[in-house]
């Protein structure tokens, strides 16, 4: 079973409108990381943003913000005034458990192009 | 900051051909892992390092061997390549246990083979 879902392979927004990236995740561990990276073109992956499965607060780094919903297990990322340069791919991963060098799972990724 | 280097940056390889990815990380860190990239699939994990002398292996072993031959480096082997294993191949490491703390990648490894 998939344990990263990303069900949209790609998405459209005009620019300085917000995107929401939608990623599912499943796992019975209770003590988990969620990841978003983002990869452009030119191939290097970016890390974007985490949250842990404890955490009480959704995590937000500058216009990157993290909607987390533990019970739906969803972890969206969503993007505020997109710019062109956020035109890329995105991936949502997770760490399960508590393990000394645990690995991350990722999703298919989703492609993301903004329109000027 | 070099970070994690990946070398070669692209390899084209013959069926039946071998050959080893390199990747060193500069930043003391514990674990490092290889994952490969394909249209569609997103990345999936080859085999790991949870730290220095130990190797497991991830979601798609087969047809791959590993070494941790320190703390710093980390190389995949090729025995003998095969079509199906034309893929981006990345190198990551991170600093030790626990959840948190993200994956830092190296820039990629292409690989063609015919």
């Amino acid at each position: 079973a998939q344990k990263i879902t990303q069900t949209q392979p790609g998405m459209f927004v005009q620019e300085k409108e917000a995107v929401t990236l939608d990623c599912t995740y499943d796992t019975s561990d209770p003590s988990y990381g969620l990841f978003w990276y983002k990869q452009p073109s030119s191939g290097e992956m970016i890390f974007l943003i985490y949250q842990g499965s404890y955490d009480q607060q959704n995590a937000t780094e500058g216009r990157y913000s993290l909607n987390f919903q533990k019970a739906r297990k969803s972890a969206n990322l969503v993007i505020s005034a997109s710019q062109l340069g956020d035109s890329a791919m995105y991936f949502c991963a997770m760490r399960e458990g508590l393990e000394y060098g645990n690995k991350l799972v990722f999703g298919a990724g989703t492609i993301l192009r903004v329109k000027s | 900051n070099a970070g994690v280097t990946q070398t070669p940056k692209f390899q084209v390889l013959k069926t039946g051909q071998s050959m080893t990815l390199q990747c060193a990380q500069d930043m003391n860190h514990n674990s490092m892992y290889w994952y490969r990239q394909d249209p569609g699939m997103g990345l999936r994990l080859i085999y790991y390092s949870a730290s220095e002398g130990t190797t497991d292996k991830g979601e798609v072993p087969n047809g791959y061997n590993v070494s941790r031959l320190n703390k710093r480096e980390f190389s995949l082997r090729l025995e003998s390549a095969a079509p199906s294993q034309t893929s981006v191949y990345f190198c990551a490491s991170r600093q030790g246990n626990g959840n948190t703390g993200e994956l830092f990648f190296g820039e990629g490894s292409r690989l063609t083979v015919l």
